[in-house]
């Protein structure tokens, strides 16, 4: 069974294009964050939700949206996309502590 | 805030052999962990060792281990008998953990290519 899985795994779409990338874990865990990987490989938090809550935000732009149903999901909506928003975004969730982090597989977003 | 640099970017070894990769960190916590994670081709994020800041003892997992040095800010991971498997980039991550969440700093990671 897949810890934290994300959908899609691929995503190719045009600039000014809306799009979204689902993640769900099944470990019971109460935090989920999203990172993205940039085309040299440097990874990056965005956000971090606990209990459905945003916890951090680092400067990531407005048209960037995450949103928590609840504890087991984290998706991600992005408005407008633009060129420097090709990378691969990855979702990862965590008990609360300081406890390690499990990473989805990633879903690599490229922007035509 | 807090920073993580790993030197290398690029490393290879003979299968068989043992290798070491470098990294530093930056931060005026006391309380912290520090992680190794992996990332194959295949994209995945595999945890390989993780060590606790207040334990002096170093973590050891199987053929990995680690050489944490608190007061340099230093935790190397050492490879033993390296294998084709490894090959992969090797990412050196701090975690701190307070009022804003639990929060993940990588350095910018070391490829590493284990050679037949």
């Amino acid at each position: 069974d897949t810890a934290v899985s994300q959908t899609p795994k691929y995503l190719v779409t045009q600039m000014g294009n809306d799009k979204s990338i689902k993640c769900e874990q099944n470990l019971g865990h109460d935090t989920m964050y999203w990172y993205k990987q940039d085309s040299k490989k440097f990874l990056k938090i965005m956000f971090s939700y606990n209990n459905k809550e945003l916890i951090i935000n680092e400067t990531v732009p407005n048209r960037f949206s995450p949103k928590s149903p609840d504890k087991a999901h984290l998706n991600l909506h992005i408005n407008s996309l633009e060129l420097g928003d090709s990378a691969v975004y990855f979702c990862a969730s965590s008990p609360t502590g300081y406890q390690p982090q499990h990473f989805g597989d990633g879903t690599r977003l490229s922007i035509l | 805030a807090q920073t993580v640099t790993q030197s290398q970017p690029e490393m290879s070894v003979q299968e068989a052999e043992t290798v070491t990769l470098s990294c530093t960190y930056d931060t005026s916590e006391n309380n912290y962990y520090l992680f190794w994670y992996k990332q194959p081709p295949s994209r995945q994020m595999i945890l390989v060792i993780r060590q606790e800041a207040y334990k002096q003892q170093n973590a050891t997992e199987n053929r990995f281990s680690v050489n944490f040095q608190k007061a340099a800010k230093s935790f190397s991971l050492k490879i033993s008998d390296s294998q084709l498997g490894d090959t992969a980039m090797y990412f050196c991550a701090f975690m701190i953990f307070n009022n804003a969440g639990n929060m993940l700093t990588f350095g910018g990671g070391t490829r590493l290519m284990v050679k037949p």
